[in-house]
């Protein structure tokens, strides 16, 4: 069955450096969402990519989606103690209303 | 204001005892979903229904039950069947997009956190 894999799983970065974290599918994706999780709280939802080699940004923040559309990535520039949470991407194939959620990426700023 | 509530924040339960999850939402989203949160894993599946009265198994259902009788509610039953309970439990909901299957962002509830004793 389909798989979302993330890497990394944690990742400590110091206030002010960039960083970036990647999601890879064992299947072809119909589109990929990616969440943002702070600690003890609820996964919120970032954005979603559709097309094959989409890039989209939301300031701080670029995502891009496969050529092949089985994987993605989020970078972060110049990293926030704001930024601090859990990055999940969630990836669906055709079958209507099935996200596959990866493990996430744990992030850790040191200021 | 707009949402999903989901209550209670925090359970503690026997083993052997049922425990039942509520999830409401005003948002008139079509679709619901239920997923189990482990320490240092993603969210996993248990249920989903795309529409009232209808639902259907994801990746883990087994040991847990749902029901859908109104748009707006999605309650989940952790049942004694269901060998490892203790998890944090969120519950979400979306209306996607037709046009495109699966486009739709799912908003989440503050979620649930069960402890079984």
């Amino acid at each position: 069955g389909q798989q979302v894999m993330q890497i990394p799983q944690y990742q400590h970065v110091q206030e002010g450096e960039d960083f970036t974290t990647y999601c890879n599918s064992s299947t072809t994706l119909s589109n990929i969402q990616w969440y943002k999780q702070r600690p003890g709280g609820h996964p919120v939802f970032l954005i979603q990519l559709v097309k094959s080699g989409e890039v989209k940004k939301q300031k701080r923040l670029t995502f891009q989606f496969g050529e092949a559309k089985k994987n993605s990535s989020l970078h972060i520039t110049a990293t926030q103690t704001t930024d601090v949470g859990t990055y999940f991407c969630a990836g669906t194939e055709d079958s209507w209303g099935k996200l596959q959620f990866g493990a996430g990426t744990q992030v850790v700023v040191t200021p | 204001d707009g949402g999903i509530t989901q209550s209670p924040k925090y359970l503690f339960r026997k083993e052997g005892q049922n425990v039942t999850l509520s999830c409401e939402q005003n948002l008139n989203h079509d679709a619901m979903y239920w997923y189990r949160q482990d320490p240092g894993q993603g969210l996993r599946l248990i249920y989903y229904s795309q529409i009232v009265n209808d639902f259907q198994k994801g990746d883990i259902a087994e040991g847990y039950s749902v029901s859908r009788e109104k748009k707006e509610s999605f309650p989940l039953t952790v049942t004694s069947a269901q060998k490892n309970p203790t998890a944090f439990y969120l519950c979400a909901s979306t209306t996607p997009d037709r046009a495109i299957p699966n486009t739709g962002e799912l908003f989440f509830g503050e979620g649930s956190r069960l402890t079984v004793l």
